[in-house]
């Protein structure tokens, strides 16, 4: 199973939207609506932000959403703020009954 | 609130198995809506899923094709808790290991991270 493809990096100012990108197959997103979207700070541990393609789960900011084209998946962060600042991966279900991880997105907020 | 800790060694030797624990609080490991995962993570390979353990009437698992040969996650019921064994390591097994629990929507809690380092 190969991983999802993220952009390796990603650049916005405080308060523009950013969108990032993960890309699978028709074996993963394109199967399910079964991707998450992790942010994810230096030495800690992953955050769930996006579960079953757009859905947050309590107390993660309605500035972070999600949406899904065919096999590609995006997350989309609104009034970029310096706390966004982190690494991003997605992850989805696939049709062999594992989960596939991205390879992640740095998000530098200039 | 779930909580979970995990237990374990840093340093294994090449060859050997790991063995890792993660005990649940504010949860069961019987629950029929949970999945219990191990997940690592290292520079080289990123977030890798490993497998999941999970009871829906009986225990099932499902493990990543890349370490299905020696990979085994078991419950343990008397504990709360779940355990991974990974044997035949390498220097590539080098990573931070999390357990994680899935509420078949996405790992909405995570252990704390353990970093193993396969080396003689």
């Amino acid at each position: 199973q190969s991983a999802l493809t993220q952009p390796a990096s990603v650049s916005g100012s405080p308060g523009q939207s950013i969108t990032l990108s993960c890309t699978g197959t028709s074996s993963d997103v394109g199967a399910y609506n079964y991707v998450s979207w992790y942010q994810q700070h230096p030495g800690k541990a992953p955050k769930l932000m996006i579960y079953d393609v757009s859905n947050r789960p309590s107390g993660v900011s309605n500035r972070f959403s999600g949406s899904k084209s065919g096999n590609t998946a995006s997350l989309t962060i609104s009034g970029l703020q310096a706390e966004d600042e982190a690494d991003y991966y997605c992850s989805s279900y696939t049709t062999s009954s594992t989960v596939v991880f991205g390879g992640g997105t740095k998000l530098t907020v200039l | 609130q779930v909580q979970l800790q995990q237990s374990g060694p840093g340093l294994v030797k090449p060859s050997q198995t790991l063995s890792l624990t993660c005990a649940i609080s504010g949860d069961s490991v019987f629950s029929n809506s949970a999945a219990w995962n191990w997940i690592r993570q290292s520079p080289s390979r990123g977030l890798e899923w490993l497998g999941r353990t999970y009871y829906r009437s009986k225990w099932y698992n499902e493990y990543a094709v890349s370490v299905k040969s020696r990979i085994i996650i078991n419950p343990d019921t008397s504990k709360n808790q779940f355990s991974l064994h990974l044997n035949s390591l390498t220097p590539e097994d080098t990573a931070v290991y999390y357990c994680g629990r899935d509420l078949n929507a996405g790992v909405d809690s995570w252990g704390q991270g353990t970093l193993v380092t396969v080396s003689s």
